[in-house]
Parts: C-alpha cells; sequence; structure tokens
C-alpha cells in the first residue's frame, strides 16, 4: 500500500516552454502533498505544500507564478513549470501524506527529471 | 525542525548490522524522530519514526536514548540495496495551519555497504 506515482518520469522541453507533472496517490487519499526540487549532490529542497481545495503555500524564494500548482482531488496534484529555462532542470519529486495516517509520514513518488535546453 | 546531526558518511559490510547515528539536541518532548531514505535517483522512502521508546519494523530498529537527544538507526543485516542516503528529521511540533506536515531534509549519512 500507501503509493504514490509521478508522470511522467523524464521530460525533455525546450526553453520558454511550459511542463506539467503529475503526482497522484494510488492507494489512498491525500488532502496535503508536497512539491520538492532536488539538483545534482544536494539534498531535497521543499517548493510548495499542496492542500486539496485551496491554494498552495509556497516556500520563499519560489515564484508561485512560475510553478503552478493545482491540487484539485484527494489523489491528484499537479506541478507545472510556466515558461521553463535551463536552471529549471532539476528532479522534481513529489509526495503525499495519508490523511488518515501520522502528521510527518511522507510516501513519496519516484520523481521527475526535467531537462531544459 | 529542530536541527539535526549526522555523520556525512559510513560504510558496512554486507550482511552487518548498520548503526547510524543522530543527534537532535534541540529535541522538544512531544516531537518525534523520524527516519528517511534516498536511493540514488528514487524519491525517498519512510523507514521508521518514534517518540521515546524503542521501536521495530520489518525494515529497521530505531533507538532514543532517554534524554531524546540522539537516536540510532539499526539496519540488522545491511544489503547491497541498503546504500542510500539516510536522513534524520525532527519536525517541529505544530497544531496544523499550512505548514502542517513539512518535512526538511539535511545533508544526511551516505551509507555505502561493502560487498
Amino acid at each position: 500500500g500507501a503509493v504514490v506515482s509521478q508522470h511522467p518520469s523524464r521530460v525533455i522541453c525546450k526553453s520558454g516552454t511550459s511542463v506539467k507533472i503529475e503526482c497522484r496517490s494510488l492507494d489512498f487519499q491525500a488532502t496535503t502533498m508536497f512539491w520538492y526540487r532536488q539538483f545534482p549532490k544536494q539534498s531535497l529542497m521543499l517548493m510548495a505544500t499542496s492542500n486539496e481545495g485551496s491554494k498552495a503555500t509556497y516556500e520563499q524564494g519560489v515564484e508561485k507564478d512560475k510553478f503552478l500548482i493545482n491540487h484539485a482531488s484527494l489523489t491528484l496534484s499537479t506541478l507545472t513549470v510556466t515558461s521553463a529555462h535551463p536552471e529549471d532542470s532539476s528532479f522534481y519529486i513529489c509526495s503525499a501524506r495519508d490523511s488518515g495516517g501520522y502528521s510527518y509520514e511522507q510516501y513519496f513518488g519516484p520523481g521527475t527529471r526535467l531537462t531544459v535546453t | 525542525d529542530a536541527k539535526t546531526t549526522q555523520p556525512p558518511s559510513m560504510d558496512c559490510a554486507e550482511g552487518r548490522a548498520a548503526n547510524l547515528p543522530c543527534n537532535h539536541s534541540t529535541i522538544s518532548g512531544n516531537e518525534y524522530v523520524y527516519w528517511y531514505r534516498q536511493i540514488h535517483s528514487q524519491g525517498p522512502q519512510y523507514i521508521i519514526h518514534g517518540l521515546k521508546n524503542n521501536e521495530t519494523n520489518e525494515m529497521a530498529s530505531l533507538i532514543i536514548t532517554e534524554d531524546r537527544k540522539s537516536s540510532t538507526l539499526i539496519l540488522p543485516h545491511a544489503t547491497l540495496r541498503d546504500t542510500a542516503v539516510y536522513y534524520c528529521i525532527v519536525p517541529r511540533a505544530r497544531a496544523g495551519g499550512t505548514s502542517y506536515g513539512k518535512l526538511t531534509f539535511g545533508q544526511g549519512t551516505i551509507l555505502t555497504v561493502h560487498p
């Protein structure tokens, strides 16, 4: 149980285009999902907290107009990187918190590797 | 989150126990210790968490000192597949709000299991 999927696993896009990444909780409901970014040889950095039915909460320094987050259902959150640039190339990882589980027990997706050319 | 200190790297022989330490001297009475790991190029994986009693599950054991200022994650019989970065996290206890459930990942400990 407690499986989180991400799609796509890899994406290459041209500079200036937008890319959407999906995060799904497959066997549980997640009122809260989190989006992280990880650069090579660095730790995960939380970008935003996504709550079902409400606006996402972004961490300091993360541009909300560039990284659009939508959490329209209890099993799906999406991250759209708008007008992507090469510096947005990174490993994007989502996680979901089981609504009925422990507060800080999160289940992570396999990640999406974004390359912007 | 409460500050945690972990060694940057550790080695372990396959089949032996891997003991990963974590210091969290500023932990508050109602804050839990969580452990996650990240295998290369994958999303992190929850391992275990505890408050003050020792905990064990199918993956690992967690030993928390009586004063709760440090803990040790034990992988009883390490395999090559356990090679990963291990993160010890002590989330600040929050009653709710938009930051509820947030995790802050530090640099963790790179555990390398050798044949």
